[in-house]
């Protein structure tokens, strides 16, 4: 079964603190991405990779930077947190060819709270 | 740019009724649409999805959504709805030539005995 794992589930981190969110997918993708979800506000892309070492700025991409050394891994770095990160954060990834025809993935999210 | 609208932010429905979920995009070029589903406390589900061809879309759980060109719209319907529908839906854009996801802002459906 082919899976995008994201390393926590849950997070409570103080305020700026440096948070690092990791994201796993071992089926081959070259492209990954980093969501928030915040309710009435659905899902906003923070950042996406198209390849290892390669990354582009998404819509808000504010408060945030992101590593992808490796093709399975791709980290979403909070450098210092604040309260207005606490959101929840999905890590997708998809096939660079055809991506439309073979799906996104989804990992199950890590609901990070910043106190 | 791309966008999507779903109009609704929360449908509550009781149990065995028929349900709508609307949804509408802006684009100039190729359009793929789908429908993602998030169960409470869980990630995201591909649900269904529009790439070409026939404009009438079916989910493995009796889910449908038709793509309408003139309209731009691809609502989400079900004819009978069950309590295990509970969730909410996103409905989700892509440009042709591209790889980023453009979600709308999501509808909450509560089914209701």
């Amino acid at each position: 079964d082919v899976k995008v794992t994201q390393s926590s589930r849950y997070l409570v981190k103080r305020t700026g603190e440096k948070v690092f969110l990791e994201c796993v997918q071992d089926m081959d993708h070259e492209n990954m991405f980093w969501y928030r979800q915040d309710p009435g506000l659905g899902l906003r892309l923070i950042y996406f990779s198209y390849d290892v070492k390669m990354k582009e700025k998404g819509d808000i991409p504010e408060g945030y930077s992101v590593s992808r050394e490796k093709k399975e891994r791709f980290s979403l770095i909070l450098e210092s947190a604040s309260t207005n990160q606490t959101s929840m954060y999905l890590c997708a990834s998809t096939f660079s060819r055809g991506a439309p025809r073979y799906g996104y993935t989804f990992g199950s999210g890590t609901r990070l709270t910043v106190v | 740019a791309q966008s999507v609208t779903q109009l609704d932010s929360q449908v509550p429905v009781f149990e065995e009724a028929p349900v709508e979920l609307r949804c509408n995009y802006s684009s100039s070029v190729s359009v793929y649409l789908f429908w993602y589903v998030q169960y409470p406390n869980q990630g995201l589900q591909l649900l269904l999805k529009y790439l070409s061809g026939s404009t009438l879309v079916e989910s493995i759980n009796g889910f449908e959504a038709e793509f309408n060109k003139s309209q731009t719209s691809f609502h989400l319907r079900k004819p009978s709805v069950h309590i295990s529908d509970t969730a909410e839906y996103f409905c989700v854009n892509i440009t042709g030539g591209g790889n980023k996801l453009t979600f709308g802002t999501g509808t909450q459906l509560k089914v209701e005995l």
